[in-house]
């Protein structure tokens, strides 16, 4: 099947350390996404990780990957107000490099 | 660049009502996309396009029609609107295929009521 299975929900104290886990199912997949949705709005893209990669690092955001366990997770640092939004992770898969299959987003809330 | 834009941003449709979605971006992307969120299911593909004059369904295509005569156009039309239909609708494009150029960007969204 085409799962990409994430938590529903997350909420951390705003300075500490966020982490959003994904799997996905398509181990042959090229490119894993993460985008980020805030309310009202439609999905931005944060950061991807080619699939030859284990970790990624961008600023505050740190994207590691499993290949064997077929786990994304998406770490940011310093968490802050602003991150409050909901993070999907996202897969090219092989099969079909037409379209992205989206997990079912975590919604991130920081609390003061 | 206006990126990729939505028309309407609202609406809301009683029982067997049409409408059509306009989407349309200015960034000559070949691929387009029209996705449905629904509370605690994500998004769910309906139909895209990868080129002027192509279409193919997604996921959850029932109810739905789509046309791509312009490249720079992906209109989502709902022939007789269901309750069911009831869902935030976000189109979104992309250049090709692998890495950045995957990256898919998208409309802020049409949040549609069918009573």
């Amino acid at each position: 099947g085409e799962d990409v299975e994430q938590s529903l929900f997350l909420s951390v104290r705003e300075g500490d350390s966020s982490v959003i886990n994904c799997t996905y199912t398509d181990s042959s997949s090229t490119y894993l996404y993460w985008y980020k949705q805030e309310p009202g709005a439609g999905l931005q893209l944060l950061t991807y990780i080619f699939s030859n990669m284990d970790m990624k690092q961008d600023q505050r955001l740190t994207v590691l990957l499993n290949k064997k366990d077929k786990h994304l997770s998406l770490r940011i640092a310093d968490t802050q107000t602003g991150d409050s939004a909901i993070y999907f992770c996202a897969e090219s898969p092989m099969y079909n490099t037409d379209k992205l299959i989206f997990g079912t987003g975590t919604r991130l809330q920081v609390f003061p | 660049n206006a990126g990729v834009t939505q028309t309407p941003k609202f609406r809301v449709l009683k029982t067997g009502q049409s409408m059509t979605l306009l989407c349309a971006q200015d960034m000559n992307h070949e691929y387009m996309y029209w996705y449905r969120q629904d509370p605690g299911m994500g998004l769910r593909l309906i139909h895209y396009s990868v080129g002027e004059g192509t279409t193919a369904k997604g996921e959850v295509p029932d109810g739905y029609n789509v046309s791509r005569l312009k490249k720079q156009n992906f209109l989502l039309g709902l022939e007789s609107a269901a309750p069911s239909q009831t869902s935030v609708y976000f189109c979104a494009s992309t250049f090709g295929v692998g890495g950045q150029e995957d990256t898919q960007y998208f409309g802020p969204g049409t949040r549609l009521t069918v009573l």
